[in-house]
C-alpha cells in the first residue's frame, strides 16, 4: 500500500537525551514536512523539505534537526535543547505541483520520562 | 489578523442537520485551499480540495469566496460519524506553494 509510515507510535525521552522520529513515504512525493501538535492546538511547522539534500526551517525549528538524504525518508531528531518536547508529531508529504494536498502519517506521541 | 482563522466552536447539531463552517484567510494571493478532518488523537485526513467554482462530494460542499477571502464547508444530513475537528488549510504568503498554513480547526459534535 502507498502511504506514509511514522515510527515509533509512542516514544519516551529521558532528560538530556536526543531521540529520532522516523518518517518514510512510498508515494514518490518530493516535499516532506514535520509538524508538532499540542493538546487543543493547531499544527505548527517544524521543518520542511522540497527536495533531497535540502530543507528549510519552519516556525518552531529550535531544538530540532532533520536530514533528507533520500527522497523517501525525512527523519526528525528532537534534541536535548528542546525543553518542552512532549507533543504529537506529524509527518506529511505532498507533490509539489499546484493545488496538491498534504498526506499524513499516523503520528508519533513523544513524552518526557 | 491571523493568516487563517476559524471559529473554534464547538458546533453541536442533531443528526440530520445541515451545518456550515467558514474559514477566513489574510493573503489575497493564496491559490490552494483544502479542508481536512481530524479525529481525536489521530492525524488530519484530507476531506476535499476547494476549487474556484466550488465543488461537492456527496454530503459535503466546499466554496471559495475570493472577494471576501474565505472558504466554506457545508455538511448536509449530518451523521454521528461526522463528529470531528475540521481544519482549513491555505497555501502560504505571496502565493508560496511550499508552505501550507493551517487553521486551528472547528469542532463539530453531531448528537443523536
Amino acid at each position: 500500500d502507498g502511504g506514509i509510515t511514522q515510527s515509533p507510535k509512542y516514544l519516551f525521552r529521558k532528560e538530556g537525551q536526543n531521540v529520532t522520529l522516523s518518517c518514510e513515504q512510498n508515494l514518490n512525493h518530493d516535499a516532506m514536512y514535520w509538524y508538532r501538535q499540542d493538546p487543543g492546538q493547531g499544527l505548527r511547522l517544524i521543518y520542511y523539505s522540497q527536495i533531497v539534500n535540502d530543507f528549510q526551517k519552519g516556525d518552531i525549528a529550535e531544538g530540532y534537526s532533520v536530514s533528507r538524504e533520500k527522497k523517501e525518508s525525512f527523519p526528525l531528531t528532537v534534541t536535548s535543547a528542546q525543553k518542552n518536547p512532549t507533543a504529537f508529531y506529524l509527518c506529511a508529504s505532498r507533490n509539489t505541483g499546484f493545488n496538491q494536498p498534504q498526506h499524513f502519517g499516523d503520528g508519533t506521541r513523544l513524552s518526557i520520562l | 489578523r491571523k493568516e487563517v482563522e476559524q471559529d473554534p466552536g464547538p458546533f453541536n447539531v442533531p443528526e440530520g442537520a445541515t451545518v456550515a463552517f467558514n474559514c477566513t484567510y489574510s493573503n489575497s494571493a493564496s491559490q490552494s485551499f483544502f479542508w481536512y478532518r481530524q479525529d481525536c488523537r489521530k492525524e488530519p485526513k484530507l476531506l476535499m480540495s476547494v476549487y474556484s467554482s466550488g465543488n461537492e462530494d456527496g454530503r459535503f460542499t466546499a466554496q471559495l469566496n475570493r472577494a471576501s477571502q474565505y472558504i466554506s464547508l457545508l455538511i448536509r444530513d449530518s451523521k454521528l460519524s461526522d463528529s470531528a475537528t475540521y481544519l482549513c488549510v491555505v497555501n502560504g504568503a505571496a502565493g508560496n506553494n511550499r508552505k501550507l498554513i493551517w487553521g486551528l480547526g472547528t469542532s463539530l459534535a453531531v448528537n443523536p
